[in-house]
């Protein structure tokens, strides 16, 4: 079964830090570019990051760049991402998701690549409070 | 990176159709013919519902449909059933130095 899990949720303080890690399994994690997407307390989805199948291109939202990393090891089936310098809006339940682009570039996709996210953890919860 | 524009809520009684929209500019939405659009329910992870505009994924029932027209994609839920009841948000490719764009999400009532 595909699978991912989310783990490394919980309370912190403003200013503080947390790892969040996604498990990945029933599927060749190091061919998927992997993505956090996060969903604050009554707002929308919003894209956090994204990484490519070998970690070589990175992009993130503006609203965490400079504060968050995303990493992997594909060795271990695991998508990462180390928060820092939280802030109270960064309060949200973080999902990590898989995504097919790995065969597109430029809006333009070879056959069987698509620009969606077609496997989703259930999520951890992130909560910024003092 | 301002979202795409879907109305907050829609309503509908079990059996009927239902549309909702998801509106952009001409660097994803309507550039581009990879609009996708989720499910998701409280506190579950969202779930693929269409990729490509208008392609289902394998298991996906045939009562959910896309389209697009310019720059406005289009969700359509045919014979409305009580677990279609949940939050729909689109997605799209944007031509910009980041990719992944979402909708604010449509709650969807079924009354």
């Amino acid at each position: 079964e595909v699978q991912l899990v989310e783990s490394g949720g919980g309370l912190v303080q403003p200013g503080g830090s947390l790892r969040l890690s996604c498990a990945a399994s029933g599927f060749t994690f190091s061919s998927y570019s992997m993505n956090w997407v996060r969903r604050a307390p009554g707002k929308g989805l919003e894209w956090v990051s994204d990484i490519n199948s070998s970690g070589s291109i990175i992009s993130y939202a503006d609203s965490v760049k400079g504060r968050f990393t995303i990493s992997r090891d594909n060795a271990k089936n695991s998508l990462y991402l180390q928060m820092n310098s939280l802030r109270d809006e960064d309060t949200a339940v973080y999902f990590c998701a898989r995504d097919r682009s790995g065969g597109c570039s430029g809006g333009s996709c070879y056959p069987g690549y698509y620009y969606d996210m077609d496997v989703w953890g259930q999520g951890t919860t992130v909560t910024v409070s003092s | 990176q301002s979202a795409l524009t879907q109305p907050a809520s829609v309503s509908g009684s079990p059996g009927q159709p239902i549309t909702i929209s998801c509106t952009g500019t001409s660097s994803d939405v309507g550039g581009y013919d990879h609009v996708s659009w989720y499910q998701q329910h409280p506190g579950k992870a969202p779930k693929l519902l269409i990729y490509a505009v208008r392609n289902r994924p394998s298991g996906v029932s045939n009562r959910f449909s896309g389209s697009k027209s310019g720059n406005t994609a289009s969700l359509t839920i045919s014979g409305l059933q009580v677990e279609d009841e949940a939050d729909y948000f689109c997605s799209s490719y944007r031509s910009s130095n980041t990719f992944w764009v979402f909708g604010g999400g449509t709650k969807l009532t079924v009354l």
